[in-house]
């Protein structure tokens, strides 16, 4: 198993400019988001899907799209890069949807650092 | 809306100090309990979770939590540290029934250990 990869690691991009991040698992996890990283302020959500189909907006939502076509992919788009935007993003996923009793562990890729001319 | 706010921005010990971070929450329902670690460079690794059960909570590496329900409390504890344990430590919280995957994260705690 690779868990979560995402790519690219480093992207320098101008302001305007769109790109892709790229996420995907082999865990055959239904849940998967994207948070972003930024100093002093912790992760924060930025969107997230329970399942192929299905997404919706986190706390930070402003300026990215997602879409989840499969249960392996999980993109995130950036229509009109911004310098706020540079931040480290990681994507995560989980097995179930839902918090039980028995929550399960959130498996973090190694982080897309992005920064934003 | 539901926060975890963790006391200290960073901390600075010596090798073999004992080590004690604060963590709180607020949220007046059901919630799951988590500590993460990211060292240097590197992604967020599960340290130790809480959801049930015995409210002390054994980790990796020798870390240890203790859930307060009273005060809405979630402190991660080590007897004594490793150089290692340079990282930077995040609590997080989901609650009951939500979406499993929506942790709240605090804003981290820096450790560093002189060596």
């Amino acid at each position: 198993n690779a868990g979560v990869t995402q790519t690219p690691k480093f992207q320098v991009l101008k302001t305007g400019q769109s790109m892709t991040l790229q996420c995907a698992q082999d865990m055959n996890h239904e849940y998967m988001s994207w948070y972003r990283q930024d100093p002093g302020m912790g992760l924060r959500l930025i969107h997230y899907s329970v399942g192929a189909g299905i997404t919706d907006q986190g706390e930070v939502p402003n300026g990215y799209n997602v879409s989840r076509s499969t249960t392996e992919d999980f993109p995130l788009r950036l229509l009109s890069a911004a310098p706020s935007q540079t931040s480290v993003y990681f994507c995560a996923s989980t097995k179930t949807r839902l918090a039980t009793t028995h929550t399960g562990e959130l498996f973090f890729g190694e982080g897309s650092r992005l920064t934003v001319l | 809306a539901q926060s975890v706010s963790q006391h200290n921005h960073h901390v600075i010990l010596s090798e073999a100090a004992s080590l004690e971070l604060g963590c709180n929450y607020s949220y007046g329902g059901t919630v799951n309990l988590f500590w993460y670690v990211q060292y240097p460079g590197q992604h967020l690794q599960l340290l130790l979770k809480y959801f049930s059960g015995d409210p002390l909570v054994k980790g990796i590496k020798g870390f240890e939590a203790e859930f307060i329900k009273s005060k809405f409390s979630f402190n991660l504890r080590k007897p004594s540290v490793q150089w290692s344990d340079t990282a930077e430590y995040f609590c997080a919280v989901n609650v009951r029934g939500g979406s499993q995957g929506n942790l709240i994260f605090g804003k981290g705690t820096k450790l560093s250990v002189k060596p």
